[in-house]
């Protein structure tokens, strides 16, 4: 199993473009989330699926859309970058939804100018 | 709201010493406790978690965690550092009733020889 990928890993975009962060996992989890991590901040959970075409937000989505139209992907697309989406973004699945072992993917560093 | 605070930034303990981390959780119920480790450059990876009874619960990599109700916390420890424990360790706590997990900020392990 490869268990979760993303790509890319690291992104540069200017102020305005569009970007989609791809995310998939191969374990047949029903819960894959996103997350970004900042300096000082920890991890801060974006949006979340618990299953296919069930996604709902997190502590901090504005700026952010996802879709989950597979059991695999959940992609997360920035609309309209802002330099304060300038972060590392983790993507994270787990087998069971109250269990909450996730499983995290390399991460995707993404820069705004 | 539940929290995770980890008052050590950053800790330095020289090899083969013993390590304490520290965590408080604020939670109105049992919570579900994790720490999670992450290697410069990597994603997450689980160490350990705690979900109900016994209050000493053993993870991997030599690395344990006892909860205390009392005290809302969940430290982790380790009986002797070796270098290839640096790395940033992350307390999080799972919301019960939901589909969120709250991350601490991160404590930072520095090993000197």
């Amino acid at each position: 199993n490869a268990g979760v990928t993303q790509t890319p890993k690291f992104q540069v975009l200017k102020t305005g473009q569009s970007m989609t962060l791809q995310c998939a996992q191969d374990m047949n989890h029903e819960y894959m989330s996103w997350y970004r991590q900042d300096p000082g901040m920890g991890l801060r959970l974006i949006h979340y699926s618990v299953g296919a075409g069930i996604t709902d937000q997190g502590e901090v989505p504005n700026g952010y859309n996802v879709s989950r139209s597979t059991t695999e992907d959940f992609p997360l697309r920035l609309l309209s970058a802002a330099p304060s989406q300038t972060s590392v973004y983790f993507c994270a699945s787990s087998w069971q939804r109250d269990t909450y072992e996730q499983y995290f993917g390399p991460g995707t560093r993404l820069t705004v100018t | 709201a539940q929290s995770v605070t980890q008052p050590d930034i950053h800790i330095t303990v020289s090899e083969g010493a013993s390590l304490e981390l520290r965590c408080n959780y604020s939670y109105g119920a049992t919570p579900y406790l994790f720490w999670y480790v992450q290697s410069p450059g990597q994603g997450l990876q689980l160490l350990l978690k705690y979900f109900s009874g016994d209050t000493l619960v053993q993870g991997i990599k030599g690395f344990e965690a006892e909860f205390k109700r009392s005290q809302s916390s969940f430290n982790l420890r380790k009986p002797s550092v070796h270098w290839s424990d640096a790395a940033e360790y992350f307390c999080a706590v799972g919301d019960t009733g939901g589909f969120k997990t709250i991350f601490g900020a991160g404590t930072r392990l520095f090993v000197k020889a």
